[in-house]
């Protein structure tokens, strides 16, 4: 199995600040690199897929890049709504795995 | 719009089974596979397994084999889960998920507790 990690496990940063989060494949997956955000109580959501490519109507602020074990998502100036946890997760084999998640939280 | 609705929550006692359920609707059924994701309480994402919506093949998780069965129904638009032998550790928010190559919709969830 892929086993992705992530890093940092939590984050503080404030409104307006620039943040990012960084997944590592223990296996080249190309560019089959996802992103999800996922607050209290919801269902995640799927921010960035093919480790680059922004989903619909997802803020210009989240920027994911990487390929083949090292991957980062950036957000460029955070938001409130912004606070929550974050998954990267492999769609190169099954079984498909996500990493174990960064807490952004505020400061 | 694309959605996918669930079932309800689910208090199961250990060794029982529970089937959720997961309609679509806003899309057509047959383009896309499912897959299955859980989230135990405070932990994190746990893919179970995938479905094909168009021929039923599936491919599980190799720790869930032999316990769990995926299936849809194509007159309805409705993809199953059951999960069978149910212990403490099995209680957890289950997610049905539109899969083409990425989880772009969820279901809102289905929390299952399996208590005595």
């Amino acid at each position: 199995d892929v086993q992705m990690t992530q890093s940092p496990s939590s984050l503080s940063a404030s409104v307006g600040d620039r943040v990012t989060i960084a997944c590592r494949a223990s296996q080249t997956i190309s560019n089959y690199l996802n992103w999800y955000q996922q607050t209290p109580g919801k269902a995640p959501k799927l921010l960035i897929f093919s480790a680059s490519t922004l989903q619909s109507g997802v803020p210009s602020r989240f920027n994911g890049s990487g390929s083949g074990t090292e991957f980062t998502l950036t957000i460029s100036s955070l938001q409130s709504e912004d606070f929550a946890t974050y998954f990267c997760q492999q769609s190169y084999n099954t079984p498909r795995t996500f990493g174990q998640g960064t807490r952004l939280e505020i400061k | 719009q694309v959605q996918l609705v669930q079932s309800g929550a689910e208090v199961k006692k250990p060794g029982a089974s529970v089937k959720v359920s997961c309609k679509a609707s806003g899309y057509t059924f047959t383009t896309y596979a499912f897959s299955w994701v859980r989230q135990a309480p405070g932990q994190g994402l746990e893919w179970m397994g995938w479905i094909g919506t168009y021929n039923g093949v599936t491919d599980y998780a190799q720790k869930l084999q032999g316990r769990v069965i995926m299936t849809t129904d194509t007159s309805t638009n409705t993809a199953y889960m059951e999960l069978r032998s149910l212990t403490s550790d099995d209680t957890a928010v289950y997610y049905c998920v539109r899969d083409p190559g990425r989880f772009d919709y969820w279901g809102q969830g289905t929390l299952v507790t399996v208590s005595s």
